[in-house]
């Protein structure tokens, strides 16, 4: 069961590269999500997708852009990286949008140097 | 003030032990409470939502205090696989709003 897949596990970037973080779900989920999580801090919503075909921001999405690229599938990129942007990303899907359980990818470990 | 607030702790506590701990929130529309359970670097996974009438689950126990605006969450007979950081997470204006979490700390 693999529930939610996201890659890579860890990245390291210098300030200014780009780099996509790949998503996906086997669920059949229409609702997608991108979380960053910082120390001290909650989760922090920075793009979701209600469905196949829309893109909504969230929080923070300062920075990032995302492609839901069909039902399964939801990437985030970041253009030209900052160390504002060292975190723990977090993919996570659902079928009941807000409303329901949410399912999270491992997460990925990202440093901007 | 942020909008939903927890204790980060650690709770150190014997195994056997009670524990609980709140999480406040502060719009009063908000419409759905849950908890979250997030083992060291690992992702989220929902341990319960929280019911107006409060549920309980095994030996877990959630409540929802609208009057005060908080959500509790109660554990009995702890368990050293019960260390974890808890997350409280509420829905307010259709949006999920995540605390920074709750360390707890089993000890044997």
């Amino acid at each position: 069961n693999a529930g939610v897949t996201q890659t890579p596990k860890f990245q390291v970037l210098k300030t200014g590269q780009s780099m996509t973080l790949q998503c996906a779900q086997d669920m059949n989920h229409n609702s997608m999500y991108w979380y960053r999580q910082d120390p001290g801090m909650g989760l922090r919503l920075i793009y979701y997708s209600a469905s196949e075909g829309t893109t909504d921001k969230g929080e923070v999405p300062n920075g990032y852009n995302v492609s839901r690229l069909n039902k399964r599938e939801f990437s985030l990129r970041l253009e030209s990286a900052a160390p504002s942007q060292t975190s723990v990303y977090f993919c996570a899907s659902s079928e009941l949008g807000d409303t329901g359980e949410l399912f999270f990818g491992e997460g990925s470990r990202l440093t901007v140097l | 003030r942020k909008e939903v607030e927890q204790d980060p702790g650690p709770f150190n506590v014997p195994e056997g032990a009670t524990v609980a701990f709140n999480c406040t929130y502060s719009n009063s529309a908000s419409q759905s409470f849950f908890w979250y359970r997030q083992d060291c670097r690992k992702e989220p996974k929902l341990l319960m939502s929280v019911y107006s009438s409060g549920n309980e689950d095994g030996r877990f126990t959630a409540q929802l205090n609208r009057a005060s605006q908080y959500i509790s969450l109660l554990i009995r007979d702890s368990k050293l696989s019960d260390s974890a950081t808890y997350l409280c997470v509420v829905n307010s204006n259709y949006q999920l709003i995540w605390g920074a979490g709750t360390k707890l700390i089993i000890k044997p």
